[in-house]
């Protein structure tokens, strides 16, 4: 079946260095794709998201990138601070799903 | 404008005991879904609405029922609670195109 996973559980990263988090999917019927943040004791925030007509998105010191032809997604965070620390989900959805498919989470410590 | 509202934040329950989770939504979202989150692990689908007066299974949908009387509300029930059923609960919603906006989650420990 469907699903979506993450290449690295766990990332550490030194403060001011650029962080990278990747992730997995298989569903080929995929064309819309999020990245969520959850720190501790919350619920996940919305960071980012992008279509599958593009192949990069910007925000403010993040960057996702998508890489339809083998399936790959990641998130590029700029100058990593502290407040940065946090599980990092990525997730896709389908126009013909009523569902986001939501991959393992990668936890992001940064290292002051 | 509030978002997503869950009730309660916390509640320890005995097992074979029963209760209800409330959300509520003020964004006017046609989508409502209830997950669960375990130590390690990911958002697991419980059950889901995609309207008022509808819902869906998700992927974990065994021991819980729902109901969507009111578009703003998805309440989340456990007949008779078991030890498993022990996790974070999360609501989110989310209107008919782009991603969810979550609730802060309700956190359940059943002894």
């Amino acid at each position: 079946g469907e699903s979506v996973g993450l290449h690295l559980p766990t990332l550490s990263v030194q403060e001011g260095d650029n962080s990278i988090i990747n992730c997995a999917y298989s569903n080929s019927a995929s064309d819309y794709f999020i990245w969520y943040k959850q720190e501790s004791g919350k619920g996940p925030q919305f960071i980012i998201d992008i279509r599958s007509n593009m192949d990069k998105r910007q925000g403010q010191r993040v960057t996702v990138l998508l890489n339809k032809t083998v399936k790959h997604l990641s998130l590029q965070i700029a100058a990593t601070q502290p407040g940065d620390s946090a599980v990092y989900f990525c997730a896709e959805k389908a126009t013909s799903y009523d569902k986001v498919i939501f991959g393992p989470g990668t936890s992001l410590s940064v290292i002051p | 404008n509030a978002g997503v509202t869950q009730t309660p934040k916390f509640r320890v329950l005995k097992t074979g005991q029963s209760m209800t989770l409330l959300c509520a939504q003020d964004m006017n979202h046609e989508y409502m879904y209830w997950y669960r989150q375990d130590p390690g692990m990911g958002l697991r689908l419980i059950h889901y609405s995609v309207g008022e007066g509808t819902t869906a299974k998700g992927e974990v949908p065994d021991g819980y029922n729902v109901s969507r009387l009111k578009k703003q509300n998805f309440l989340l029930g456990l007949e008779s609670a078991a030890p498993s059923q022990t996790s974070v609960y999360f609501c989110a919603s989310r209107p008919g195109t782009h991603g969810y906006t979550f609730g802060s989650g309700t956190r359940l420990t059943v002894v």
